[in-house]
């Protein structure tokens, strides 16, 4: 399985904008980047994906790099809410049943 | 309906009890998924079925045992577990198997404790 290397954790002040860096220097050409987010006491929820073209949408922007060997999710303006573990995963195109979570990013929001 | 149902929320069983977890997803999905997850740590893939059908058991001790009686649920059948299965575990679905689709929905999870 293709692995992603994330930094353990990383602060950020509140209204600021957030990059969050993901390593997927093994990745194949058909794997997909998925980003995913678990606040406290809840299940993992989805934040974004995309293949080769940075993605928008109304949670968070992802930028991937032209070599495809590292991404970016990028939360614009932090918010308390936003503390939460970040997974960086790759997902198969298509075998896509094979998701794998790695230590993922412990994000802390300083108010 | 975009959610998954998990039940019970929290679980504490004995090492001789049989109990059973549910999941439940009204998305038309036909990939559902059981996940381990231990305190700080990611959650770790134990089963996945595709089209009610187990197509990833990866290594799980037979203690625990999965069942999809259906296309909208899943089961997780526990007996004689030990102290250290206790963690949370975390449902999942996603419409099939490729990649490129939105992804994957959880559900909030059955806290278990193991005495």
């Amino acid at each position: 399985d293709a692995k992603t290397t994330q930094p353990n954790s990383m602060e950020s002040n509140e209204e600021e904008p957030v990059h969050l860096p993901c390593n997927h220097s093994t990745i194949s050409g058909t794997d997909y980047i998925h980003w995913y987010r678990q606040l406290p006491s809840q299940g993992p929820e989805y934040v974004i994906h995309g293949l080769t073209s940075n993605v928008n949408n109304r949670m968070a922007s992802l930028a991937i790099a032209e070599d495809r060997k590292s991404s970016t999710l990028i939360l614009h303006r932090a918010t308390l809410r936003d503390a939460a573990v970040y997974y960086c995963i790759l997902r198969p195109r298509y075998t896509g049943n094979q998701f794998y979570f790695g230590t993922g990013t412990s994000l802390t929001v300083i108010p | 309906d975009t959610e998954v149902t998990q039940t019970p929320k929290h679980l504490v069983m004995g090492m001789t009890n049989k109990k059973s977890l549910k999941c439940e997803q009204h998305m038309g999905h036909r990939a559902m998924y059981w996940y381990k997850q231990k305190a700080k740590k990611p959650p770790e893939l134990m089963f996945v079925y595709s089209y009610e059908k187990l197509s990833i058991n990866e290594s799980v001790p037979s203690r625990f045992s999965p069942e999809c009686p259906n296309s909208s649920l899943l089961n997780l059948h526990l007996h004689a577990l030990q102290p250290e299965d206790s963690a949370l575990y975390l449902c999942a679905s996603s419409q099939d198997g490729t990649g490129g689709l939105r992804g994957y929905t959880f559900g909030s999870g059955t806290r278990l404790t193991v005495v």
